[in-house]
């Protein structure tokens, strides 16, 4: 069964620094996204891509945050300089169409540790 | 108001009863109504999605009351391994995003 992978499953950065999270969306997918979960909260949007361009980000995804799809298989997500607050479990999700009535499947997450 | 709220419960059942919890959500405009679930530290998986008429899914029954914007979910016959967090997850018609509910974690005992 094809799934999303994500790279590496744990990262561990001083503040300040930059760091960047690696996704295989799942091949014949077209809509890609990153969602962060931070330790007891509750999932959040940070971004969605589709044809090579965000289609929609919410508040966090300040200027600190970009994404690429550098290739035809990976899609990325940056964070310029990190913040203690940026200690979270990201996630990469993918789908064949809009999200309405079409399923979004999660890869296995990127913990990230800011210290 | 949150988007989308629920009971986080936990909900403590034994081997074999029916457990029930509820979401509410704030945006009448939403379109597409799901039940994730989630496992320790793990990403979430959808469990089923939820219909207007209301659907069931083996031993799981969601339903849907858009006149009072809420959303359930029932487990028949609980399982050990029913033991996860189940994510409320809500989206607007040509919106790219999820919108997650906290949680409502219920853990089966032997």
């Amino acid at each position: 069964e094809p799934e999303v992978t994500q790279t590496p499953s744990h990262q561990v950065t001083q503040m300040g620094q930059e760091v960047i999270l690696r996704c295989v969306p799942i091949s014949n997918h077209l809509y890609f996204y990153w969602y962060r979960q931070i330790l007891g909260q509750k999932v959040e949007f940070l971004v969605s891509f589709y044809n090579n361009e965000i289609s929609e980000k919410s508040e966090i995804f300040d200027d600190q945050f970009s994404v690429e799809r550098p290739d035809g298989s990976n899609f990325t997500l940056k964070i310029r300089s990190t913040k203690l607050e940026d200690s979270a479990m990201y996630f990469c999700a993918s789908s064949e169409a809009l999200a309405g009535g079409h399923e979004q499947f999660f890869g296995p997450g990127t913990r990230l540790t800011v210290l | 108001r949150k988007e989308v709220e629920q009971d986080p419960g936990p909900f403590n059942v034994p081997e074999g009863a029916t457990v029930a919890f509820n979401c509410t959500y704030s945006n009448s405009a939403s379109q597409s109504f799901f039940w994730y679930r989630q496992d320790c530290r793990k990403e979430p998986k959808l469990l089923m999605s939820v219909y207007s008429s209301g659907n069931e899914d083996g031993r799981f029954t969601a339903q849907l009351n858009r006149a009072s914007q809420y959303i359930s979910l029932l487990i028949r016959d609980s399982k050990l391994s029913d033991s996860a967090t189940y994510l409320c997850v809500v989206n607007m018609e040509a919106d790219y995003k999820l919108s997650f509910g906290a949680g409502t974690t219920v853990t089966v005992r032997a």
